[in-house]
């Protein structure tokens, strides 16, 4: 079975700083995808940034970088520059790439951004 | 807008009640995915459609819930005789049918069991 574990319930973090977000994850296939999603008070789940376990370089999107360590089993999340905006709750998961291909969701840390 | 769309955004009800949802993926993207979040926890799987075959029920997803997919395109999930235990948010995902594609997702119905 897979599990993801986010261990920072919630984080403030000054405007104009950078961040991260930590992301462990257990699973015993050989093939797999980490993502990570942004959900606003709205309650939308945003898609942020996709790393997959095969993928030889960090992902990045924009001000998002995905710090990936095969070995350690982790997949922090990094958000450079922080905004005003950024406050949300993130949540990092797993994609199944055999079967299905259903996400299975870490608990989420609640990242609060200070002016 | 090309985006997931789900139908309503909200819905209030009395236990005992049943209670339908709708899910319109993006165009053209196969796979259908419904999940329950319910207050401080990330999103649970619940069921996966490829096009109309509906092809995995997690053991979440008891004999009240029941989901259809008719022709491939939009998907309802069906709550018969709630609960307040069912009080959360619904969340329907869709995808492109390569293995490597991302799950986008739409607002969410938050359903609240008086």
């Amino acid at each position: 079975a897979q599990k993801i574990t986010q261990t920072q319930p919630g984080m403030f973090v000054q405007e104009k700083e950078a961040v991260t977000l930590d992301c462990t994850y257990d699973t015993s296939d050989p093939s797999y995808g980490l993502f990570w999603y942004k959900q606003p008070s709205s309650g939308e789940m945003i898609f942020l940034i996709y790393q997959g376990s095969y993928d030889q370089q960090n992902a990045t999107e924009g001000r998002y970088s995905l710090n990936f360590q095969k070995a350690r089993k982790s997949a922090n999340l990094v958000i450079s520059a922080s905004q005003l905006g950024d406050s949300a709750m993130y949540f990092c998961a797993m994609r199944d790439d055999f079967g299905n291909e259903k996400l299975t969701f870490g608990t989420g840390t609640r990242l609060t951004i200070i002016p | 807008d090309t985006g997931v769309s789900q139908d309503p955004r909200h819905k209030i009800t009395k236990r005992g009640q049943n209670v339908t949802f709708r899910c319109d993926p993006i165009s053209e993207h196969n796979r259908l995915y419904w999940y329950r979040q319910t207050l401080g926890q990330g999103p649970e799987f619940l069921t996966y459609f490829q096009n109309e075959a509906q092809l995995e029920k997690s053991r979440l997803l008891s004999d009240r819930f029941s989901a259809e997919r008719p022709k491939g395109s939009f998907s309802t999930l069906e709550i018969q005789r709630t609960e307040q235990g069912d009080s959360a948010m619904y969340l329907c995902a869709t995808s492109p049918s390569g293995t490597t594609d991302t799950q986008y997702f739409g607002p969410g119905t938050r359903l609240t069991v008086l």
